[in-house]
C-alpha cells in the first residue's frame, strides 16, 4: 500500500515568490493535514481538510493556505513568500478526522527561501 | 494554551541499555497522547498511544503510562538496539481531529 506522497521533495524560492505543495494521502484516507516543521519551533499544525472543507486551522498567516480535492489531495499555498518560511512541510493523512492522532506521515517538501 | 515538553538530546546509550525519555504536557481539557517517531530519512511514523488516564500504550518493545495526576508521558524501553536510533517525539490531542501538539523532539543515538 503506498504511503503519503508529497512533492516537489526540495525546492528554493526567494523572497516574495509564491510556492505550492502537493500531498497524495494514502488511499481510502479522506482527511489530510498539513504541518510546519522548523529547527526553532519545532512541529506545527497548519491546517486539516476532511471532504474537501478546512475542519481546523493552525495560528498561521493569512499567507498560508490550502485546499482539498474530491479525490482527497491536498495541496497548500503559500504566497508573499518570507525568509522565516523556510522548513520542511509535512502532510499527514489518515482514515477519517475521527481517527484521532492516528497520523501517517509523508517524507516533507523541504522549502528554501532566499 | 496547550503544550508538550520534552527532554532536549540528544540522548546517547549503548546497545542493551535502559531507555527514558520524558515527556510532561500542559491542557485544559482530558488529551489523548501519542509517541511518534522519526527514522533517518523516513516520515514521522506513530509508535504507541494512550486516551485516558493509566492507559498505557505498548509497541516494539517501548512502553508509555498516561499519568493524570503528574501529566506524564515518559517513553521507556528496557533494552535499546542500534535500530532504535531515531528521533522521538511526544505529542498530545485534546480535541477530535488531527492537529496534534508536538514536543520539539528528542534524538537517541545507540552505538554497539
Amino acid at each position: 500500500k503506498a504511503g503519503v506522497t508529497q512533492t516537489p521533495r526540495y525546492l528554493i524560492k526567494t523572497r516574495g515568490q509564491q510556492v505550492t505543495l502537493s500531498c497524495s494521502p494514502i488511499s481510502g484516507h479522506r482527511s489530510v493535514s498539513w504541518y510546519q516543521q522548523t529547527p526553532g519551533q519545532g512541529l506545527q499544525f497548519l491546517f486539516e481538510y476532511f471532504s474537501e472543507t478546512q475542519r481546523n486551522k493552525g495560528n498561521f498567516p493569512g499567507r498560508f493556505s490550502g485546499r482539498q480535492f474530491s479525490n482527497s489531495r491536498s495541496e497548500m499555498n503559500v504566497s508573499t513568500l518570507e525568509l522565516g518560511d523556510s522548513a520542511l512541510y509535512l502532510c499527514a493523512s489518515s482514515l477519517n478526522p475521527d481517527s484521532t492522532g492516528e497520523l501517517f506521515f509523508g517524507e516533507g517538501s523541504r522549502l528554501t527561501v532566499l | 494554551g496547550d503544550s508538550v515538553t520534552q527532554m532536549e538530546g540528544p540522548v546517547t546509550l549503548s546497545e542493551e541499555a535502559f531507555l527514558t525519555i520524558n515527556c510532561t504536557y500542559t491542557a485544559t481539557g482530558y488529551p489523548s497522547l501519542f509517541w511518534y517517531v522519526q527514522y533517518p530519512g523516513e516520515g514521522l511514523q506513530l509508535l504507541l498511544k494512550a486516551t485516558k488516564a493509566d492507559d498505557k500504550g505498548s509497541n516494539k518493545g517501548f512502553e508509555a503510562t498516561y499519568r493524570k495526576e503528574t501529566t506524564s508521558f515518559h517513553l521507556e524501553k528496557g533494552s535499546v538496539q542500534v535500530s532504535d536510533s531515531a528521533v522521538y517525539f511526544c505529542a498530545l490531542s485534546d480535541q477530535a481531529g488531527t492537529a496534534l501538539i508536538f514536543g520539539k523532539g528528542t534524538t537517541l543515538s545507540v552505538s554497539s
